[in-house]
């Protein structure tokens, strides 16, 4: 069974800091990677897709890579915003496609003015 | 993203009732997925759906049905509420390449 472990459970950081979000998975075997952010009381919002022949993916200030030997994935976040204050999620897909994806259970940032 | 809405945002609803809640997607993707999110728990699969009339069951399943009779449509029945039902909701959707999109979230009470 898909384990999905994020570590921290919560992280605190001025603005402008470059962070770092850690994803680990205990099955190599993914077909592939997304990465979210969730604000309170809304939907999650999906920020990086990583397919499994990929290593990263990069979006304006996000940058998602993906290490399959090791299980894990990275989330780096350049020079935070107040406005990236939020809880992040990973979530794993299994080889077949649209089966059973698997949560990780979040990042919760805080970035201070 | 993709356009999902979700009906109804918020209900209150006594145990014992039948409870349906709605989504509904404007992008013709071919999956459609019920989750619901609970404290300690994270996000959960409930049901999900690989086409039309085409469901199966996820990981949380007892207790709710799923119907989809149109690519738009995709409905998650709570035949009988329990309090333990009492979640938030999310609907998803993706196409080929599995990309997930999700809708706002019901947020259901049951008292």
């Amino acid at each position: 069974k898909q384990e999905v472990t994020q570590i921290p459970a919560a992280l605190s950081v001025p603005e402008g800091e470059n962070l770092v979000l850690n994803c680990s998975f205990t099955d190599s075997a993914i077909y592939n990677l997304q990465w979210f952010r969730q604000d309170p009381g809304k939907g999650l919002t999906s920020l990086l897709l990583i397919q499994s022949s990929q290593r990263e993916q990069t979006s304006g200030r996000l940058n998602a890579s993906l290490d399959k030997s090791s299980g894990r994935s990275t989330l780096y976040i350049a020079a935070s915003q107040p406005g990236d204050s939020a809880t992040y999620l990973c979530a794993v897909r299994p080889p077949g496609g649209y089966q059973k994806v698997t949560f990780g259970t979040g990042t919760k940032l805080q970035v201070i003015p | 993203d993709a356009g999902i809405t979700q009906s109804p945002r918020h209900k209150v609803t006594e145990t014992g009732t039948p409870v349906t809640l709605r989504c509904h997607q404007t992008e013709n993707h071919r999956y459609m997925y019920w989750y619901r999110q609970d404290p300690g728990h994270g996000l959960r699969l409930i049901h999900y759906s690989y086409g039309v009339k085409d469901t199966d069951k996820g990981e949380v399943s007892d207790g709710y049905s799923v119907s989809r009779s149109k690519t738009e449509d995709f409905l998650l029945t709570l035949e009988s509420a329990t309090s333990s039902q009492t979640s938030v909701y999310f609907c998803a959707t993706s196409s080929g390449n599995y990309e997930q999109y999700f809708g706002p979230g019901t947020r259901l009470t049951v008292t």
